[in-house]
C-alpha cells in the first residue's frame, strides 16, 4: 500500500528555515516525481515544485525560487523540502506523488502525505 | 502562469442531484486538466486526469469533459460522501496551477 508520511508541525520565526520530510513506502521511490504543494488556511492549493528522486533534478515555481530547496535520500526513500520563511508563509505543506511517468499522469498527484503545518510568527 | 478560473465558488445541492462544476484556463491547455476532491482536514484525492480519465477506485458517478479552455466535472447522482471541495488543476505547463475550489454543500 502506497504511503507518504510527513514530519510533524513546526513553529518558526520569519527569516528562519524549515525542513519538511516526506517518507515514501509501498512503491519504487525513484520511479515517480515528488511534488510539494501548500495550502494556506482556508485557501486554495499552491504548487511549489517537484523533485525527480532518481536523478535529483528539480523544478521550482519561479515565485519560490531562491527560497526553496528540494532534496532526497534514496537510501531511506525520503524527500525533503527546505524553505526560508516569510511572515505570510503559514500554511499546510503537502508532498504528493506523481500518478505516472507519461504526459497524461506525470503532473497529476495520486497520493498525498498527511500534510505538515508550518506556522510563521514573530 | 496559467490561471484556472473555477465556477461556482460554492453550491448547495441535495443527495441524488446532478452537480456540474466548470473550470476555465486562461489559455488553451488541450486536455491537461485534473480534478481533485478535498474533505475538511484531509489531503486532496485525485478523481480524474487528462480531463476525463477516471482514477482507479473512483466511483463512476464522477465524470469529466472538455478541451482547450472549457472543462467540466459532473457528479451524476450526488451521494452523502460527496459533500466536499473540488479543485481543478492544469498539468499543461509549470508552474502547475489550481482553481480556487468549489465547495459543494448540503442544501
Amino acid at each position: 500500500q502506497v504511503h507518504l508520511v510527513q514530519s510533524g508541525a513546526e513553529v518558526k520565526k520569519p527569516g528562519a528555515s524549515v525542513k519538511v520530510s516526506c517518507k515514501a513506502s509501498g512503491y519504487t521511490f525513484t520511479g515517480y516525481y515528488i511534488h510539494w504543494v501548500r495550502q494556506a488556511p482556508g485557501q486554495g492549493l499552491d504548487w511549489m515544485g517537484w523533485i525527480n528522486p532518481n536523478s535529483g533534478d528539480t523544478n521550482y515555481a519561479q515565485r519560490f525560487q531562491g527560497r526553496v530547496t528540494m532534496t532526497r535520500d534514496t537510501s531511506i526513500s525520503t524527500a525533503y523540502m527546505e524553505f526560508y520563511l516569510r511572515s505570510d508563509d503559514t500554511a499546510l505543506y503537502y508532498c504528493a506523488k506523481s500518478a505516472g511517468h507519461d504526459y497524461k499522469t506525470q503532473y497529476a498527484f495520486d497520493m498525498w502525505g498527511q500534510g505538515t503545518v508550518v506556522s510563521v510568527s514573530s | 502562469d496559467i490561471q484556472m478560473t473555477q465556477s461556482p465558488s460554492s453550491l448547495s445541492a441535495s443527495v441524488g442531484d446532478r452537480v456540474t462544476i466548470t473550470c476555465r484556463p486562461s489559455q488553451n491547455i488541450g486536455s491537461y486538466v485534473n480534478w481533485y476532491q478535498q474533505k475538511p482536514g484531509k489531503a486532496p484525492k485525485l478523481l480524474l486526469y487528462v480531463a476525463s480519465s477516471l482514477q482507479s477506485g473512483v466511483p463512476s458517478r464522477f465524470s469529466g469533459s472538455g478541451y482547450g479552455t472549457d472543462f467540466t466535472l459532473t457528479i451524476s447522482f450526488l451521494q452523502p460522501e460527496d459533500f466536499a471541495t473540488y479543485f481543478c488543476q492544469q498539468s499543461y505547463s509549470t508552474p502547475l496551477t489550481f482553481g480556487q475550489g468549489t465547495r459543494v454543500e448540503v442544501k
